[in-house]
């Protein structure tokens, strides 16, 4: 089955600096890849998604990147501000006919420091 | 529009009670999930209804967790009786269910669960 691999597990920024995050999956059938922001004590969002047949999707301050020939894909947050602190998470899943599961990686905890 | 609510928020039970939990999805979605988080490890899919039907509970544990979804609309998921591993959130989020792409999923908050 697929397993996701997400890192870093922390990321401490100075505001105003970028922060990436970095996932790898392993099955090559997986052509959705949705990531989730989860403030404290609040329930995982959605912040952005990208499919198999798109490399890029932008917006405003966020970026998602993906290299499906390499199987990674990267969450990019330009100019951080101290409310991008959470904990994000990607995910990923193929489609079946009645919608499917999403596996997650294990989060990673960003830290923005004003 | 209402998002998809949880109950309870937070239960604390002793090992070989039974709890049970509540997922009230964002009404009209068929698609409906539970997922799990651990402390510190990712998130985990439990299973997946469409309308009141198991579409996949492969992510199950073992036999003491029971989901139903009578209906097709709420949905309660049984711990019976509970273990100390079965600690953690629990999750339930939904789709609407259109069929041919992959949907967003709309979490809920969770509900905590502490087993003592």
């Amino acid at each position: 089955g697929e397993n996701v691999e997400q890192h870093p597990s922390t990321l401490s920024v100075q505001e105003g600096d970028s922060a990436v995050i970095k996932c790898t999956y392993s099955d090559s059938a997986s052509n959705y890849f949705p990531w989730y922001k989860q403030e404290l004590g609040k329930r995982p969002q959605l912040i952005i998604d990208i499919r198999s047949n798109v490399g890029e999707k932008k917006d405003q301050r966020i970026a998602v990147t993906l290299n499906k020939t390499a199987k990674h894909f990267s969450l990019h947050i330009t100019e951080t501000q101290p409310e991008d602190s959470a904990v994000y998470f990607c995910a990923a899943s193929s489609l079946n006919q009645a919608g499917t599961a999403l596996i997650f990686g294990k989060g990673t905890t960003l830290s923005v420091s004003s | 529009e209402a998002g998809v609510t949880q109950f309870p928020s937070h239960s604390v039970i002793e090992k070989g009670q039974t709890v049970t939990l509540r997922c009230d999805p964002i009404s009209g979605h068929d698609n409906l999930y539970w997922y799990r988080r651990v402390m510190g490890k990712e998130i985990k899919f439990l299973l997946h209804f469409v309308k009141e039907s198991k579409q996949d509970e492969s992510g199950m544990p073992n036999n003491r967790f029971l989901a139903e979804r009578t209906g097709g609309t709420y949905s309660t998921l049984k711990v019976q009786p509970a273990e100390l591993e079965d600690s953690g959130v629990y999750f339930c989020a939904s789709s609407l269910g259109a069929g041919t792409i992959q949907e967003t999923q709309y979490f809920g908050p969770g509900t905590r669960l502490l087993v003592l």
